[in-house]
């Protein structure tokens, strides 16, 4: 059974970078494709970006100048850094197994909150 | 950029009622569209894969419909554990949006 558990700091200050890690137990993360999703309180959910395929990304247009997401195949790892982060980033952040043609199943952690505040 | 525009934004409907709740889409998206069910608290869960395929363990009464822009979520008798928020997402063509939501709530 494929698990994902989001972790990282759940406090950051304005202006600083959020680091946040999901640990994927029950396969490998090679091969599929991989999603940041945040949600802020009483909100919808809101796409911040894919990687897949060892390292290809694609992130939102309103987010790309702030984000990079990586791999660490050696630890099933998949990361998200978002740097310059104001109120405004303050969510639930969840990762998640997309689903696909080839694998139509989709995974998700439970999320994560984060709060920007000084 | 694709948009996905869900109606309605809010329903409420009794239990045993059949609900409905529709997703536009921009422009066409191969019918790669997702429904998600969110609760309180709670990550999405996968109901719907391509438009229409039932995931593994979710209830017959939900049923997905639609090709080209257009794509309903029905479930066909409400249950008390399917009131909760209703998602759409299109995986076709990057950026990756979901709908704004339906939130379906007792009447």
């Amino acid at each position: 059974q494929v698990q994902l558990q989001e972790s990282g700091p759940g406090l950051v200050k304005p202006s600083e970078t959020l680091s946040l890690t999901c640990t994927v137990s029950g396969g490998s993360i090679s091969s599929y494709y991989w999603s940041w999703i945040r949600q802020p309180a009483g909100k919808g959910l809101e796409w911040i970006g894919r990687i897949y395929n060892s390292g290809n990304t694609n992130y939102s247009p309103s987010l790309k100048s702030r984000v990079t997401m990586s791999f660490d195949t050696s630890k099933n790892q998949v990361s998200l850094k978002l740097k310059s982060v104001t109120a405004a980033d303050t969510a639930v952040y969840f990762c998640a197994r997309d689903p696909t043609m080839a694998t139509p199943y989709a995974y998700w952690g439970q999320g994560t909150l984060v709060t920007v505040s000084s | 950029d694709i948009q996905l525009t869900q109606s309605p934004s809010f329903l409420s409907a009794s239990v045993g009622d059949r609900v409905t709740i529709t997703c536009r889409a921009s422009q066409g998206i191969n019918n790669y569209l997702v429904w998600y069910q969110q609760k309180p608290g709670k990550a999405p869960k996968l109901l719907i894969f391509a438009a229409y395929t039932l995931q593994s363990g979710v209830p017959s009464r939900f049923s997905g419909s639609g090709s080209g822009t257009e794509f309903t979520l029905t479930i066909s008798s409400l249950q008390p554990e399917d009131f909760a928020t209703y998602y759409c997402q299109q995986l076709n063509t990057y950026p990756l949006a979901f709908g704004g939501g339906t939130k379906v709530e007792i009447k």
